[in-house]
């Protein structure tokens, strides 16, 4: 079975440029997520989405960051414009949200991650 | 606000000898997610296990085991007779709320086994 899917792997922009990450979810997930890392402020959870609809963007860093999520099978996250500050390794993760034996079965499967570095 | 400590940054052991990785977190949530993930040099993350708050029995699943203790909101994972293959980083997460969905990851701790 195919995982998260995440293009590209690598990108390499100058500052100022727009950006576009993408993510594939594992197929019957309904729930996706995207994080970033960085050495200075580890695992940050940046948005996620159920069902296709935003549930929490507390996360994003500014409005230079937006993410849309058009259909169960597709996400992307934008930076427009682009900072040197924005240089990190950026994961889509997607889980299946269901509840199991009065509790919620809610770990979440993550891509291989996108590297950004912005010159 | 919920908060997670993993207060060892790096660990080296030599092969074959058992390794203790430990997590702390905080929350006030009755009802709350633990996870431990690996990081390998490759850098995807894998997912190794989910606990919620309500099941304190440990768990054992080939070399590694975990346990938790609500006592002293510790879920520390331990790798017995560790390989060189178990070099990575490993990240204890901490999630609350009804969904618990909002994961909050800890610093991690990068583990490197020596032949």
């Amino acid at each position: 079975d195919a995982g998260v899917i995440q293009s590209p792997r690598h990108e390499v922009t100058e500052m100022g440029q727009e950006v576009t990450l993408r993510c594939k979810p594992i197929s019957g997930h309904n729930s996706l997520f995207w994080y970033r890392q960085t050495m200075m402020r580890g695992l940050e959870l940046l948005i996620y989405f159920n069902n296709n609809v935003p549930i929490d963007d507390s996360g994003m860093p500014e409005d230079r960051f937006s993410a849309k999520m058009p259909n169960a099978s597709f996400s992307t996250l934008k930076i427009q414009p682009s900072e040197p500050r924005d240089s990190a390794v950026y994961f889509c993760a997607s889980s299946f949200l269901r509840l199991a034996g009065g509790f919620f079965r809610n770990e979440q499967f993550f891509g291989p991650g996108t590297r950004l570095t912005v010159l | 606000a919920q908060k997670v400590t993993q207060v060892q940054t790096e660990i080296s052991v030599v092969e074959k000898e058992d390794v203790t990785l430990d997590c702390v977190y905080e929350t006030r949530d009755t009802t709350y997610y633990l996870f431990w993930y690996k990081q390998p040099p490759s850098g995807e993350l894998v997912f190794l296990i989910r606990r919620n708050s309500f099941d304190e029995q440990n768990e054992i699943s080939g070399r590694y085991s975990w346990n938790f203790q609500k006592s002293t909101s510790s879920f520390n994972f331990t790798i017995t007779a560790s390989q060189v293959v178990d070099s990575a980083v490993y990240f204890c997460a901490l999630s609350e709320g009804n969904y618990g969905q909002n994961f909050v990851f800890g610093p991690g701790t990068r583990l490197s086994v020596l032949p």
